[in-house]
C-alpha cells in the first residue's frame, strides 16, 4: 500500500523550517526517507522502525508516531542545499518473504531560495 | 568508493523496439531492485530479486517488460516492444540485507532515461 506524503510541495527560503508528513490508514513495520536532487538518483536518509522513534542527523530528524501510522521528516534552519523531492517508503513486516520491498510514497518537492 | 552502475544512461528508441537496461549492483550486494520513476506515478517498484532469484514482479507489465539477474553482476530490464507510456527514468538500486532483516538501505543507480518515440 503506497503512503501518502503531504504537503507535495514546499516554498522556503534560508533559514527556514519544514515539515514533511508521510501517512497510511495502515499500521507500518517501517518508514524510511530519501531525498532526491534534480536530475540525480535518490539518496537514503534513515529507517525508522520503532512507534515513537526519533532520529536525526545535522538538522534533519525524523519521528514514527506511536501507533506507527505516520512518521514526519523535520528540517530545521534549512539550506539551498535541501532543495529536492523527499520520498518516504515503507517497508515490509520482519518475518515476510518480501524482504526489502519497499513502496515510495508519490514525494515531497522541497525548494529552499536564498 | 562503491556504487551501482547503470547503462546507457539515456535511451531513445521508436515504438515497437527492444530496449535493454543493465545494473551493476554494488558488490556484495545480495537484494537488487529497479523502480520506474515519472511524474504521474512517482517510484514505482516494477521487481526485486534477492540472491538473484526474483522475489516480486507483480510490479512489472507481464506482457512486454522482463527482468533477470544472469549473474550477480548484472542486472537487466528488458521491454520488448517498447512503448511512448514506458518513456520513464528507470533506476536500479540495490542494497545487503542479511538473514532474516527486510528493511535496510539502498543505494540507487544513476538511472536510465528512456524516451520511446
Amino acid at each position: 500500500q503506497q503512503p501518502v506524503q503531504s504537503p507535495q510541495a514546499v516554498i522556503l527560503r534560508e533559514g527556514e523550517d519544514a515539515v514533511i508528513n508521510c501517512s497510511s490508514s495502515k499500521a507500518l513495520y517501517s518508514v524510511h526517507w530519501y531525498r532526491q536532487k534534480h536530475g540525480e538518483a535518490p539518496v537514503f536518509l534513515m529507517i525508522l522502525l520503532k512507534g515513537g522513534e526519533q532520529k536525526g542527523h545535522d538538522k534533519i530528524s525524523a519521528s514514527f508516531n506511536e501507533k506507527k501510522q505516520q512518521s514526519s521528516l523535520y528540517l530545521t534552519a534549512s539550506q539551498l542545499s535541501y532543495s529536492g523531492t523527499y520520498f518516504c517508503g515503507t517497508g515490509p513486516n520482519a518475518g515476510s518473504s518480501n524482504t526489502g520491498k519497499l513502496i515510495f510514497g508519490q514525494g515531497t518537492t522541497l525548494q529552499v531560495k536564498p | 568508493d562503491a556504487r551501482v552502475t547503470q547503462t546507457p544512461r539515456h535511451k531513445v528508441t521508436e515504438m515497437g523496439q527492444e530496449v535493454t537496461m543493465r545494473c551493476q549492483p554494488i558488490l556484495g550486494h545480495n537484494t537488487v531492485f529497479w523502480y520506474r520513476q515519472t511524474m504521474m506515478q512517482g517510484l514505482e517498484l516494477l521487481a526485486y530479486f534477492r540472491n538473484r532469484a526474483p522475489l516480486d514482479d507483480s510490479g512489472m507489465p507481464k506482457d512486454r517488460f522482463s527482468a533477470e539477474m544472469p549473474d550477480a553482476t548484472l542486472a537487466t530490464l528488458k521491454i520488448q516492444p517498447s512503448e511512448p507510456r514506458d518513456s520513464a527514468v528507470y533506476f536500479c538500486a540495490s542494497g545487503f540485507f542479511p538473514e532474516g532483516e527486510t528493511n535496510e538501505k539502498l543505494f540507487f543507480g544513476s538511472g536510465t532515461q528512456l524516451s520511446v518515440l
